[in-house]
């Protein structure tokens, strides 16, 4: 498996209180993603960044915020923690020098907002 | 923006049958299509990917096929096991890693 490690595994949360989930790497890998899958809605991507300090929107990214100071580290935050958001989140990550850009996923982190 | 569809949602098929998942694409950038196994409780892993030059592909008993100029592109399952089960996730990507996955499929094959 890549070296790819996601924290906390779980967590139960407060609504209105801030999250921050941690996405590491230690692959050298240049694209991390963060994804949230719910039952009937698949993998959607929240945001994703392909260096250090880039950063751009996914699919569902109202209400997230994301950072990235060094390669290894891609940090989630959930700035004022809904319901809806409760999910399992994953984390992947991709090196695309070859062309192609396989993706390799954490083990995911099961987020349920109270 | 981008989106990728997924049909059909439930797929169930007898042992040995053959099982095909359809994805279409609105990202006409996409040049990387990837297809996806989850097992429950588990994390997604890559069991077939395909790029845009090339039209088909084919490992054992999975083939995927690209139609590039239709935006779609299909999985084939052969001679299909209990093993076999699990959830199968589309995905396109485009120049800058941009990633985006279908709705998932549940296949389920049954002995």
């Amino acid at each position: 498996d890549a070296g790819i490690t996601q924290s906390p595994r779980h967590k139960v949360t407060e609504t209105g209180t801030p999250v921050t989930l941690r996405c590491h790497q230690t692959e050298n890998h240049r694209y991390m993603y963060w994804y949230r899958q719910d039952p009937g809605h698949g993998l959607r991507l929240i945001h994703y960044s392909y260096g250090v300090k880039d950063t751009d929107k996914g699919e569902v990214s109202d209400g997230y915020s994301v950072s990235r100071s060094k390669t290894e580290d891609f940090l989630l935050t959930l700035e004022s923690a809904t319901s809806s958001q409760t999910s399992v989140y994953f984390c992947a990550i991709s090196e695309s020098r070859t062309g192609y850009r396989e993706a390799f996923f954490g083990q995911g982190t099961r987020l349920t907002v109270v | 923006g981008e989106n990728v569809e997924q049909h059909p949602s439930t797929l169930s098929v007898q042992e040995g049958d053959s099982a095909v998942i359809k994805c279409t694409y609105s990202d006409s950038a996409s040049n990387y299509f990837p297809w996806y196994k989850q097992e429950l409780g588990k994390r997604p892993q890559l069991i077939i990917d395909i790029r845009s030059n090339v039209g088909e592909k084919k490992d054992q008993r999975i083939a995927v096929t690209l139609n590039k100029t239709a935006k779609h592109f299909s999985l084939h399952i052969t001679e299909t096991q209990p093993e076999d089960s699990a959830v199968y996730f589309c995905a396109a990507g485009a120049q800058g890693g941009k990633l985006i996955f279908g709705q998932g499929t549940e296949l389920s094959v049954k002995p």
